[in-house]
């Protein structure tokens, strides 16, 4: 079946450092991969989406490129701030012909603080 | 343009009590879903709905557990006889009805306590 590995947290950064949370997977044909952000208190929120191999998909100053020869979709970003500080999750789609586009499967997350 | 509502945002039940979480997906959107994360877990896939049908779900734990997405009102998760391990925190989300390439809308989930 389809999993997802994390970059185990917690991390924690001062402001404007340099941002890798890494993802690995492992799916059956083509799926979409997904980074979904949790700020304290609050729901799911997408943050960024590659549909198809060598995709980038970048909001608000992170990006992700869909590789599929390593099977990785890692996360990053320049310069983090204060309000950046959240879960971070990776996510992937069901990738078979036919399959369910809104079966997701989640990593466990990864906890960023980022300190002033 | 209100998103996912979910209520309550936090709930306690003893244990064999019923839970019973409400969903109101986004306008326009009739198709939902159940996620439910426990402790230290990512989310994980229970059901998915449109109006008055249940399309998957394969997620869903066996007894105990039902859902519903009414014609009129919101979807209900209903847990009864609730055990100390469905404390977890429960999302939906919705999606318009062209479900492919549509990503997911998630409320900010309810949070169960079972005591």
């Amino acid at each position: 079946g389809n999993s997802v590995t994390q970059m185990e947290g917690p991390v924690t950064l001062s402001e404007e450092a340099f941002l890798t949370i890494n993802c690995t997977y492992t799916a059956t044909g083509y799926p979409s991969l997904f980074w979904y952000v949790q700020y304290p208190g609050e729901g799911l929120q997408l943050l960024l989406k590659a549909t198809k191999a060598d995709d980038k998909g970048s909001n608000k100053g992170f990006e992700a490129t869909y590789r599929k020869e390593t099977t990785s979709f890692h996360l990053e970003k320049g310069s983090v701030q204060v309000s950046d500080s959240a879960v971070y999750f990776c996510a992937l789609s069901d990738g078979r012909r036919g399959g369910s586009n809104y079966k997701l499967t989640f990593g466990k997350g990864t906890l960023l603080t980022v300190n002033p | 343009n209100a998103g996912v509502m979910q209520n309550p945002r936090h709930l306690v039940r003893r244990r064999g009590q019923e839970a019973r979480l409400r969903c109101s997906p986004m306008k326009g959107h009739s198709h939902v879903y159940w996620y439910r994360q426990l402790p230290e877990e990512g989310l994980k896939f229970m059901v998915y709905l449109q109006k008055e049908n249940i399309i998957d779900e394969s997620g869903m734990p066996k007894e105990r557990f039902s859902a519903e997405f009414p014609k009129e009102g919101p979807s209900i998760l209903r847990i009864q006889q609730v055990v100390r391990g469905d404390s977890a925190a429960y999302f939906c989300a919705s999606s318009p009805p062209s479900v492919s390439n549509s990503p997911l809308h998630f409320g900010n989930g309810t949070r169960l306590t079972v005591t």
